[in-house]
């Protein structure tokens, strides 16, 4: 069984630009959570998406979009970059309700 | 809205020492109740869950109840090792609202165990 899987790594970007990052889901999942965890802190969720429409929203502007695939897979997008966009990005998948399970995240730095 | 309450600051163990750290929650319905642990410059893994009040979960000697009455979730362990040093977050799922599945997080607990 293949876990929750995560690309890139890492990423630098600069302020302004838009990044995209990419999240598989564990085999037989069918929902992905996305969340920003800052330094030091607890993950905060952005948004899930369930058949591949979103099934909710955390308080985050809409410069950050995702999408969800056929096959569950998922891109997380935030536009016009921020210093504070700055943290580790992570995916978690589910089956519907279940718990969730997490990947490594993408530590995304903004300059 | 609902929340999750950690104790505060670093905890600092002997091993083979008793550990607790406890954990609050407020939210409505009848949440599910989590707790993940991180490695330093790892992800989040799943330690234990519990679903409904009176709920014991349990894994790698680690335990946790569900208290409704309280509205708590306490970490425990009889005898830590040093490769439980990690950050331990509390968690609670609540399927009441429109984010079905949706955690909430506590802001985590920095556990360092010592030989």
């Amino acid at each position: 069984e293949t876990g929750v899987t995560q690309s890139p790594t890492h990423l630098i970007k600069t302020r302004g630009q838009q990044v995209t990052l990419r999240c598989s889901s564990q085999s037989g999942h069918n929902t992905v959570s996305w969340y920003q965890q800052a330094l030091g802190q607890g993950p905060q969720f952005i948004f899930q998406y369930y058949r591949e429409e979103e099934n909710g929203r955390g308080n985050f502007p809409p410069r950050f979009s995702g999408l969800q695939f056929p096959n569950y897979s998922s891109e997380l997008n935030v536009n016009a970059l921020e210093l504070d966009d700055s943290a580790l990005y992570l995916c978690a998948s589910s089956f519907t309700s279940s718990a969730q399970y997490f990947g490594p995240g993408t530590r995304l730095t903004v300059l | 809205g609902d929340s999750v309450t950690q104790m505060e600051g670093p905890v600092t163990l002997s091993e083979e020492a008793f550990l607790t750290i406890n954990c609050t929650y407020t939210a409505t319905g009848y949440p599910s109740l989590f707790w993940y642990v991180q490695y330093p410059g790892e992800g989040l893994q799943l330690l234990l869950k519990a679903t409904k009040a009176d709920d014991k979960g349990s894994n790698k000697g680690f335990e946790a109840t569900y208290r409704k009455e309280t509205t708590s979730f306490h970490l425990e362990k009889g005898s830590v090792q040093v490769s439980d040093s990690a950050v331990y977050f509390c968690a609670l799922a609540n399927a009441g609202g429109t984010s079905y599945g949706k955690l909430t997080f506590g802001q985590g607990t920095i556990l360092t165990v010592h030989p």
